[in-house]
């Protein structure tokens, strides 16, 4: 079965304590991935597109990473603003009608203290 | 500014009741979506349209319908079938069906009362 899973689900971090969140995929076709920021209340906000193996995107303290099973999102000293939730989507062929499908992760909520 | 605006923020409805969520983009976008949040639970899709009068079925497009009359414009009915429509709805658009950067919504929350 298809899936995409984001881990951890919540993550506490103080300020300037960097981390990784993760996104693990099984789906078969792998077209891109995309991750994005959701503040609450909110629409997600697009971030990254990964398209490939090896290759790797960075947006101020942000830097996404994608391998054949996983992506990560590593943040470096993170700051209170940087706190929301950040979804990972896998986008992938012969899934579904139009010839692919995007399917979401559940999230991961993270919470970054002054 | 280009971008998609959905309204109502947030919307009752009672046992029974039809409600319709609006959506209009004015980015000049081919394609658009309708997703389902629920907490804990990765977006769902339930309409997607390529093309103007024309809309396809998503993962979860029981108890609701579309109509995509106007390129700006695609709006959803949440029809009294729908046994659990409290959730969030996002509306997204993207230049066409293979450009995959999605533009969202500020969303509708939805609540039965």
């Amino acid at each position: 079965e298809d899936q995409v899973t984001q881990s951890p689900e919540a993550l506490r971090l103080q300020e300037g304590e960097s981390s990784s969140l993760n996104c693990s995929y099984t789906v078969s076709g792998l077209r891109g991935l995309f991750w994005y920021r959701q503040d609450p209340g909110k629409g997600p906000e697009f971030l990254f597109t990964l398209y490939s193996a090896g290759e790797e995107k960075e947006k101020e303290r942000l830097k996404a990473t994608l391998t054949k099973k996983e992506s990560f999102l590593h943040i470096t000293a993170p700051k209170p603003e940087d706190s929301a939730t950040y979804l990972c989507a896998v986008q992938a062929s012969g899934m579904g009608t139009g010839g692919f499908k995007t399917i979401f992760g559940a999230g991961t909520r993270l919470f970054v203290k002054a | 500014d280009g971008g998609i605006t959905q309204s109502p923020k947030y919307l009752f409805r009672k046992e029974g009741q039809n409600v319709t969520l609006s959506c209009e983009q004015n980015l000049n976008h081919d394609a658009m979506y309708w997703y389902r949040q629920d907490p804990g639970q990765g977006l769902r899709l339930i309409y997607y349209s390529q093309i103007v009068n024309d809309f396809q079925k998503g993962d979860i497009a029981e108890g609701y319908s579309v109509s995509r009359e106007k390129k700006e414009s695609f709006p959803l009915t949440v029809t009294s079938a729908q046994k659990n429509p409290t959730a969030f709805y996002l509306c997204a658009s993207s230049p066409d069906r293979d450009n995959w950067g999605y533009t969202f919504g500020s969303g509708t929350r939805l609540t039965v009362v």
